[in-house]
């Protein structure tokens, strides 16, 4: 029973595209983060949801959109998809928004032909 | 401006014989740090993590080591076995933020020989 799940694993498209990646977690968990890692492998953090309010939002351009319909979900929008968004994005989830652990989804490849 | 830095992108050693992984830190800021391993095609699992009022922390085989005022930690492995050869990634946070935000560093993949 995984604990943090995405859909889809792999997604490849066209630029100028509008693309979803759907994240659940089962874990009872209040705090749901984006991170993506891109070519040179850094993790870099993109959003953050605390309780369905979004309390982190790293210079992302508003091409993403999250959105938070409950706790246990966190989905991420992309429009307009362009070359440079090719990357792994990565949910994940935590018991709240202190010093805690990260549980990971296992990541979506999304490619940008 | 990377805050979080692992400056050997590979590591290999022998089975049995230690693993040190290496990581360095520049926000005086952080408090809390954490190890995470990565197998290819699965995300980051989290393996130990230390604050930063101790300089030790141990859990089975893996140690992690915290030396504030050369702002660095490192991960022993030992005995290392072929199941560690992984991406292990440093990432450190600042209490403070209450936002659960992480700092990753680029990672370190380190190869176990049977």
């Amino acid at each position: 029973d995984t604990a943090v799940s995405q859909t889809p694993k792999y997604l490849v498209t066209q630029m100028g595209n509008d693309k979803s990646i759907k994240c659940e977690q089962n874990l009872g968990h209040d705090t749901m983060y984006w991170y993506k890692q891109d070519s040179k492998k850094f993790l870099k953090i993109m959003f953050s949801y605390n309780n369905k309010e979004l309390i982190i939002n790293e210079t992302v351009p508003n091409r993403f959109s999250p959105k938070s319909p409950d706790k246990a979900h966190l989905n991420l929008h992309i429009n307009s998809l362009e070359l440079g968004d090719s990357a792994v994005y990565f949910c994940a989830s935590s018991h709240n928004a202190g010093r805690e652990k990260l549980f990971f989804g296992s990541g979506t490849q999304l490619s940008v032909l | 401006d990377q805050q979080v830095k692992q400056n050997s992108p590979s590591l290999s050693v022998q089975e049995g014989r230690i693993s040190i992984l290496n990581c360095d830190y520049t926000n005086s800021m952080f408090d809390y740090f954490l190890w995470y391993k990565k197998y290819p095609a699965e995300g980051p699992t989290f393996l130990i993590s230390i604050s930063s009022i101790k300089d030790k922390n141990e859990d089975g085989r893996f140690t992690v080591f915290l030396n504030k005022s050369a702002k660095h930690l490192s991960l022993h492995i030992v005995p290392s076995q072929p199941g560690d050869s992984a991406v292990y990634f440093c990432a450190a946070s600042h209490g403070s933020s209450n936002t659960g935000k992480l700092i990753f560093g680029q990672g370190t993949t380190l190869q176990v020989k049977p």
